[in-house]
Order: structure tokens, then C-alpha cells, then sequence
């Protein structure tokens, strides 16, 4: 049973457009979400997070949006940059237990 | 910054060998964590460690066992390689739960082939 979900297994988009990327959850005690960034052959990197509690969260280009009652996030890149290509995960936690549950991931392609 | 290291980026191996892969943080992270990542699978965990000698069962650990005798270390061990346990293997650290963030840090990775 596959508790996060990332329907798109690739997105691309041009340089400096917005790259739209989703995420849904069927687990409604998850209140804790992320999003991690993999290039090939490195470990994922830590990108943007967001409780529960808000409903937007924007660090410089990268804006995490959730919407709870769709069990929904997404992350938004503006503007998209070629150096934004890699493979994106969304993971999601309840509370403070240990566990991420990771998506599939989407990999995202950034064109010049 | 934190630094997760992980003992080799490339391994190749035989099937029935016993295989370790070691993880080292430098954070006094409490939480660890392996995980394997496989193509259209996404990452997956296979056993965390919440403290010192303490270790639990992710969602795939069958074929797989940890050990955690020092705080900055945790080590994967195969015990007989099969060819299905080819994949990328992540260890990750955290601090401990109840400190705020969940946010796991990730060392670069091993790419393992067992022939």
C-alpha cells in the first residue's frame, strides 16, 4: 500500500518557466511533509518542509504548497534553472516518529 | 554542517558473500537509517537505529541485518548476497525525535552489484 504518491514519474520544462511538481498521501495522520532533491550517483538533499499547521511554505525559488482536505502537496520552481534537473522526492512523517515515507519520486528536466 | 560518509561508493560482490556497508555521522545524531533506492521504487527502509544497540525492523529488512555499537556509526550487513540486493544503499541520520524537524540527512550513497 503506497502511503505517498508521485503520479508523474517525469516533468519537463523550460528554463525560466515554473516546474509544478505533485505529490498526494492517503495516510491522514501524516502532518509533517517534505521534499528532497537527488542528483544521480549523490544522496538525496534536504530542499523544503512544511507542517501541517500551515498551508504555504517558500524558501528563495522553491514554494511547498498543502492542501489537507485533498491530501495533496506540490513544489514549485520559479524560475526553473537547468541545474534543477534531478529527481525529486516528497516523503511525509507523522509527528515526531523516526519513519519518512518516501514517494517514487519525479524526475525533473529542466531544458536551456 | 552535518557530514554523513558512507565506507565505499561503488562495491561489487558475489552472490553468498557477506557484505558490510558502513555509515559514519559526525552530528551526535541519535536516529539512523538505511535505505535502498531502486528505479521506479523510490526510496525504501530497511532498519533505523533510535540510539546506541537499539535497532528496528523498516519495511524491508529480509535479507538484511544492523548494528549499532557506537553513537556515529551504523553498519548494513548482508549476510549472503543475492543478485536482488543490487541497488543504491542510503544511510541517513537525524537528530533525536521530538527536537522539531524531521529532516533526515543523507551520506552519498554505495552503488552495489552482487554478480
Amino acid at each position: 500500500d503506497q502511503q505517498v504518491k508521485q503520479n508523474s514519474p517525469s516533468l519537463s520544462v523550460q528554463e525560466g518557466r515554473i516546474s509544478i511538481l505533485n505529490c498526494d498521501y492517503t495516510n491522514s495522520m501524516f502532518d509533517y511533509f517534505l521534499w528532497y532533491k537527488k542528483y544521480p550517483a549523490e544522496g538525496p538533499t534536504f530542499l523544503i518542509s512544511i507542517s501541517s499547521i500551515k498551508d504555504k511554505n517558500e524558501d528563495g525559488r522553491f514554494t511547498v504548497f498543502l492542501n489537507k482536505s485533498a491530501k495533496h502537496l506540490s513544489l514549485h520552481i520559479v524560475p526553473s534553472q537547468p541545474g534543477d534537473s534531478a529527481v525529486y522526492f516528497c516523503a511525509a512523517s507523522r509527528g515526531s516518529n523516526y519513519k519518512l515515507t518516501f514517494g517514487k519520486g519525479t524526475l525533473l528536466t529542466v531544458n536551456p | 554542517d552535518v557530514k554523513v560518509t558512507q565506507s565505499s561508493r561503488y562495491l561489487v560482490k558475489r552472490t553468498g558473500e557477506k557484505v558490510f556497508l558502513e555509515c559514519v555521522q559526525d552530528m551526535d545524531h541519535e536516529n539512523m537509517f538505511w535505505y535502498r533506492q531502486d528505479p521506479g521504487l523510490g526510496l525504501r527502509l530497511i532498519y533505523f537505529s533510535y540510539d546506541v544497540k537499539m535497532k528496528e525492523k523498516g519495511d524491508i529488512p529480509e535479507g538484511y541485518s544492523v548494528s549499532r555499537e557506537k553513537k556515529e556509526r551504523f553498519s548494513l550487513i548482508l549476510e549472503s548476497a543475492s543478485t536482488n540486493q543490487t541497488s543504491m544503499y542510503l544511510c541517513a541520520s537525524r537528530p533525536s525525535a521530538g527536537t522539531g524537524e524531521n529532516e533526515q540527512f543523507f551520506g552519498p550513497g554505495t552503488r552495489l552489484t552482487v554478480l
